[in-house]
């Protein structure tokens, strides 16, 4: 199994432009999930979904920010307009169940915003 | 609510050293515990998990044990490697929460020859 497949792996844009993030979750797995990293905050949930239908995004940090999963295969993480404060790690993970209790990361992607 | 508190880092051990990492939480319902290691450059990987109270989950090594009356799961390993720098992270789960994971802060381990 290829694992959680993210891409770009690195993304340098400058502020206003937009960004996409790309994920494709392990194959089975119905629970896709996208976290941010930075040193201050850490590791934050942004948003998942389950059965492809979003659960919970109350950690996205506002309206530029949006997600979407269109099929079991496939995810984007969207920012419309971007900003250098978006600059971080950006990580998508799955998990085989609705009630899994183990999640699988992706490598991350890697966003700077000049 | 749901929550994890883990030890700020970071640490810094000399090869063969004992680690400890602390790790406490609030839940609310019977959580799972996991402990998950992120590599330099890489994502998330589990490392150990326990699923109720008085489990020890153990992998390369490292072994916690869920402490139902501490509310807690501390990270150990009798003799550290310089390949297992890395920064540690704490987590639960609850079946009450949907499939949302809590993590904590991280914890950034060196260890050095």
């Amino acid at each position: 199994d290829a694992g959680v497949i993210q891409s770009p792996r690195h993304e340098v844009t400058e502020m206003g432009q937009e960004v996409t993030l790309r994920c494709k979750p392990i194959s089975g797995h119905n629970s896709l999930f996208w976290y941010r990293q930075t040193m201050m905050r850490g590791l934050e949930l942004l948003i998942y979904f389950n059965n492809n239908v979003p659960i919970d995004d109350s950690g996205m940090p506002e309206d530029r920010f949006s997600a979407k999963m269109p099929n079991a295969s496939f995810s984007t993480l969207k920012i419309q307009p971007s900003e250098p404060r978006d600059s971080a790690v950006y990580f998508c993970a799955s998990s085989p169940s609705d009630r899994a209790t183990e999640q699988y990361f992706g490598p991350g992607t890697r966003l700077t915003v000049t | 609510g749901n929550s994890v508190t883990q030890m700020e880092g970071p640490v810094t051990l000399s090869e063969e050293a004992f680690l400890t990492i602390n790790c406490t939480y609030t839940a609310t319902g019977y959580p799972s515990l996991f402990w998950y290691v992120q590599y330099p450059g890489e994502g998330l990987q589990l490392l150990l998990k326990a699923t109720k109270a008085d489990d020890k989950g153990s992998n390369k090594g490292f072994e916690a044990t869920y402490r139902k009356e501490t509310t807690s799961f501390h990270l150990e390993k009798g003799s550290v490697q310089v390949s297992d720098s890395a920064v540690y992270f704490c987590a639960l789960h609850t079946s009450n929460t949907g499939n949302q994971f809590y993590f904590g802060t991280g914890t950034s381990l060196t260890v050095i020859p």
